[in-house]
């Protein structure tokens, strides 16, 4: 599995926009970039997904650099709901696409 | 829906003793999946099935065995518990487990071994 680093913690303000860094430079071509996150003591929830383009749901924004060996999850307001450990995992179409790999993440202290 | 559940939310075992961590989906979900989550660290992969009657061995699955007799439930069965295992069980579940599906993840079943 291609690896993806991420820093180990980052700090916001609420109500400020957040821009959590992530650096996959050994990513394939069919690689998908997806991020989860986990709330304090609860399982992971699925937050955002992309290939090349940049992505957008209700939750936040993804974007892809144009030689995608970095992307950036933006998250638009912190709330503080949003205090989590955020990870980015990379997922192959062509392998053992059933496993999610989780690293150590990034822990997003939100401060009021 | 209920989403995915797991029952206990705590459990503490002796050395040697054996147990089973419910894990019930309500979404007609083929994929389910069981990881386990250490201190300060990510999750990893214990066993995981494609289908009722389907199952097949993560990254760390000595210890642990599993079955799928039903769509709906994947229970996670320790044979003889060691301290090794203390850690928080998460189980997982999506459509199909393809690489679009959202995971969806239960609470989380905190196990303790002395």
């Amino acid at each position: 599995d291609a690896k993806t680093t991420q820093p180990n913690s980052m700090e916001s303000n609420e109500e400020e926009p957040v821009h959590l860094p992530c650096n996959h430079s050994t990513i394939s071509g069919t690689d998908y970039i997806h991020w989860y996150r986990q709330l304090p003591s609860q399982g992971p929830e699925y937050v955002i997904h992309g290939l090349t383009s940049n992505v957008n749901n209700r939750m936040a924004s993804l974007a892809i650099a144009e030689d995608r060996k970095s992307s950036t999850l933006i998250l638009h307001r912190a709330t503080l709901r949003d205090a989590a450990v955020y990870y980015c995992i990379l997922r192959d179409p062509v392998g053992s696409n059933y496993k999610l790999t989780f690293g150590k993440g990034t822990l997003l202290t939100v401060n009021p | 829906n209920a989403g995915v559940t797991q029952t206990p939310k705590f459990q503490v075992l002796k050395t040697g003793q054996s147990m089973t961590l419910q894990c019930a989906q309500d979404m007609n979900h083929e994929y389910m999946s069981w990881y386990r989550q250490d201190p300060g660290m990510g999750l990893r992969l214990i066993h995981y099935s494609v289908g009722a009657g389907i199952t097949d061995q993560g990254e760390v699955p000595n210890g642990y065995n599993v079955s799928r007799s039903t769509t709906e439930d994947f229970p996670l069965r320790l044979l003889s518990a060691a301290p090794s295992q203390t850690s928080v069980y998460f189980c997982a579940s999506s459509y199909s487990g393809r690489l679009g599906d959202t995971q969806y993840f239960g609470p989380g079943t905190r196990l303790t071994v002395l």
